[in-house]
């Protein structure tokens, strides 16, 4: 069956870091694959997309990779900031638009 | 712009009692509709998926139905509540388009405690 693998742990860092997020997934052939921020109590937050074909996406201090041989993608967030600090979700897309998400990993920020 | 109304944000209902939520979306036309559920440290899971009006995709056999009357208002139903309908209700759209390589936008969520 299909898996998606994040780190369950929560990941604490220390401000002005970088922090490094994994998200592994195997019996899956996804179109594209998605990162969302999600804060307590609230619906998830768009991030970024990074489609089959595509290595690497930039959007200010986020960087994703995506490497389909690994079936893996890294998220990182440069420059850390206690505001940063959030559960972060993996979600991998078909080709019928239809997603499939991880289970998230937390991320704290300390000043 | 868009956006996306979900409510209520919090509620308490006996097992065995019906279910409403309702969700709605302005500023777009014929979105993508999409229910999930999210239980405590778990990711989120697909429940019903719609393109249009009357179109809905259950992913997960249950005792929960969605409808979609309108262009942008979904609904997730239940006759009876069970113990395991617990959990925090997510509504989402995105844009229809080619490709459907989009993002989707969530709702602020749904508490649904049964008691």
């Amino acid at each position: 069956s299909q898996k998606i693998e994040q780190n369950s742990e929560a990941l604490n860092i220390q401000e002005g870091k970088t922090a490094t997020l994994t998200c592994n997934y195997t019996n899956y052939s996804p179109a594209y694959l998605q990162w969302y921020r999600q804060d307590p109590g609230r619906g998830p937050v768009f991030l970024l997309l990074i489609r089959e074909n595509e290595k690497e996406k930039r959007k200010e201090r986020l960087k994703v990779t995506f490497d389909t041989t690994l079936k893996q993608s890294l998220f990182h967030i440069t420059a850390s900031q206690p505001a940063d600090s959030a559960t972060y979700l993996c979600a991998l897309g078909d080709s019928w638009g239809k997603l499939q998400f991880g289970a998230g990993t937390q991320v704290v920020v300390t000043p | 712009s868009q956006t996306i109304h979900q409510w209520p944000a919090t509620l308490v209902q006996p097992v065995g009692s019906p279910l409403s939520l309702e969700c709605t979306v302005e500023g777009t036309s014929n979105p993508n509709l999409y229910w999930y559920r999210q239980a405590a440290g778990r990711g989120l899971q697909l429940l019903f998926y719609s393109v249009g009006i009357g179109q809905i995709s259950s992913e997960v056999p249950q005792n929960l139905s969605a409808s979609r009357p309108q262009d942008r208002q979904f609904i997730l139903s239940s006759k009876k509540l069970l113990l395991s309908d617990s959990g925090f209700y997510l509504c989402a759209w995105s844009p229809a388009v080619v490709g459907h390589n989009q993002p989707q936008h969530f709702g602020d969520g749904t508490r649904l405690s049964i008691l």
